[in-house]
């Protein structure tokens, strides 16, 4: 186990809602990234956030966004969701931005109908 | 837009045997590279990090980095049938982790 939570672990969407994803980084860590992975694709980087700001951002267009909290937990919102949402939604901590070693949480799955 | 290549198999090495998986990347100023192991239905799981060429070894585990070639490998000894998985390469940079698409390990027994 890493450390890092996150919630819910499945969820189920219609095309144009909207979704938010939660999660808790591992103790110490100051830093949260977001990955989309698709079936039977690695992680995709869909942002960071380093001390509450966004510090790096993959091609994901803005309905994609995302907020990192003083206790340096983030959430990942995603507005009018699409089909190909659908996949399993990676949070990762770590201690410093860009290269350092990341460690992951479960995943929430999400299935957008 | 930076690449990680993988060979995406599936890799069959029988039990006891050294299971090598390879990866490479095209962003030649990459200093941080990273393996994987993702079980169906999970979420990866660190098994080992290098940042300098040569060997790093922790274990059954031995990654190989050699920036020339831009290349990784990890080798896995003594290959049980809990090694079957997908092993993922990532490398480090600004944009976070670029992954390739992942190695499927079958271990026979």
């Amino acid at each position: 186990e890493t450390g890092v939570t996150q919630s819910p672990t499945h969820l189920i969407k219609t095309r144009g809602q909207q979704v938010t994803l939660r999660c808790s980084s591992q103790s110490g860590h100051n830093t949260v990234s977001w990955y989309q992975q698709a079936l039977g694709q690695g992680p995709q980087f869909i942002f960071q956030y380093y001390r509450e700001e966004e510090n790096g951002r993959g091609n994901f267009p803005p309905r994609f966004s995302g907020l990192q909290f003083p206790n340096y937990s983030s959430e990942l919102n995603v507005n009018a969701l699409e089909l190909d949402d659908s996949a399993l939604y990676l949070c990762a901590s770590s201690w410093r931005a860009q290269t350092d070693t990341q460690y992951f949480g479960p995943g929430t799955r999400l299935t957008v109908l | 837009q930076k690449e990680v290549e993988q060979n995406s198999g599936p890799l069959s090495v029988p039990e006891g045997a050294i299971a090598s998986l390879n990866c490479t990347y095209s962003d030649r100023g990459s200093q941080s590279f990273f393996w994987y192991r993702q079980y169906s239905g999970k979420s990866p799981e660190l098994i080992m990090s290098i940042y300098s060429n040569g060997d790093k070894e922790d274990g059954r585990f031995t990654a190989q980095l050699n920036k020339a070639s831009q290349y990784v490998s990890l080798l896995i000894r003594d290959s049980q049938p809990s090694d079957s998985a997908t092993y993922l390469c990532a490398v480090g940079g600004a944009d976070g982790l670029t992954f390739g698409k992942g190695t499927h390990l079958i271990i026979q027994p």
